[in-house]
């Protein structure tokens, strides 16, 4: 009963580093979504995959990259972090492509 | 430019007493509508949603949302609220034309933080 998964739960990296965030959904959902959250500005989308080896960038991709591998797993990954990209970051999945219908619990990370 | 706005940054209402989160989406075409909650250190669960045919709609945990094109509106109620409703709640706006290129961009309002006095 694990819905969707999001690896690790905080972090604090400092600037230039770089890190993954991992997610997995096992509902078997065709399309995942990134997204990040910051106070007072509701949700943005970072990138979208309608299905596996697809990806479109969202609202705000500059500075991340994803990977669809598999049908479960979607990841998000900062190259070089900066101070900015401090933010709770939500991974979502559905199972058509018209909205998110399961998140995880998030990822709160820290840039220093 | 589409947008949603929330005008309402918090709202404390009693338990029992009814509750109505405003939500104003400006977008020049057909709209998909939804409502979302977040409980604290959580994600966003799925409320409700509208596309097309009856403008109210039925949710989750007895909430439901009426879409009114003249006023460009998809206000959110509950009858009798309850102390587990404690949340915050995001209005989102999707376009049926975006559902080719940039599917699941959703745009989301800023949150309405409802608190529930005993």
């Amino acid at each position: 009963n694990a819905g969707v998964t999001q690896t690790p739960k905080f972090q604090v990296l400092k600037t230039g580093q770089s890190m993954t965030l991992q997610c997995a959904q096992d509902m078997n959902h065709n399309s995942m979504y990134w997204y990040r959250q910051d106070p007072g500005m509701g949700l943005r989308l970072i990138y979208y995959s309608a299905s596996e080896g697809t990806t479109d960038k969202g609202e705000v991709p500059n500075g991340y990259n994803v990977s669809r591998l598999n049908k479960r797993e979607f990841s998000l990954r900062l190259e070089s972090a900066a101070p900015s990209q401090t933010s709770v970051y939500f991974c979502a999945s559905s199972e058509g492509s018209r909205q998110p219908q399961h998140f995880g619990d998030g990822t709160r990370l820290s840039i220093l | 430019a589409q947008s949603v706005t929330q005008p309402d940054i918090h709202i404390t209402v009693s338990e029992g007493a009814s509750l109505e989160l405003r939500c104003n989406y400006s977008y020049g075409a057909t709209p998909y509508l939804f409502w979302y909650v977040q409980s604290p250190g959580q994600g966003l669960q799925l409320l409700l949603k509208y596309f097309s045919g009856d403008t109210l709609v039925q949710g989750i945990k007895g909430f439901e949302a009426e879409f009114k094109r003249s006023q460009s509106s998809f206000n959110l109620r509950k009858p009798s609220v309850h102390w587990s409703d404690a949340a915050e709640y995001f209005c989102a706006v999707g376009a049926i034309e975006n559902y080719g290129g940039s599917q699941g961009n959703l745009i989301f309002g800023k949150g309405t933080k409802l608190s529930v006095k005993p």
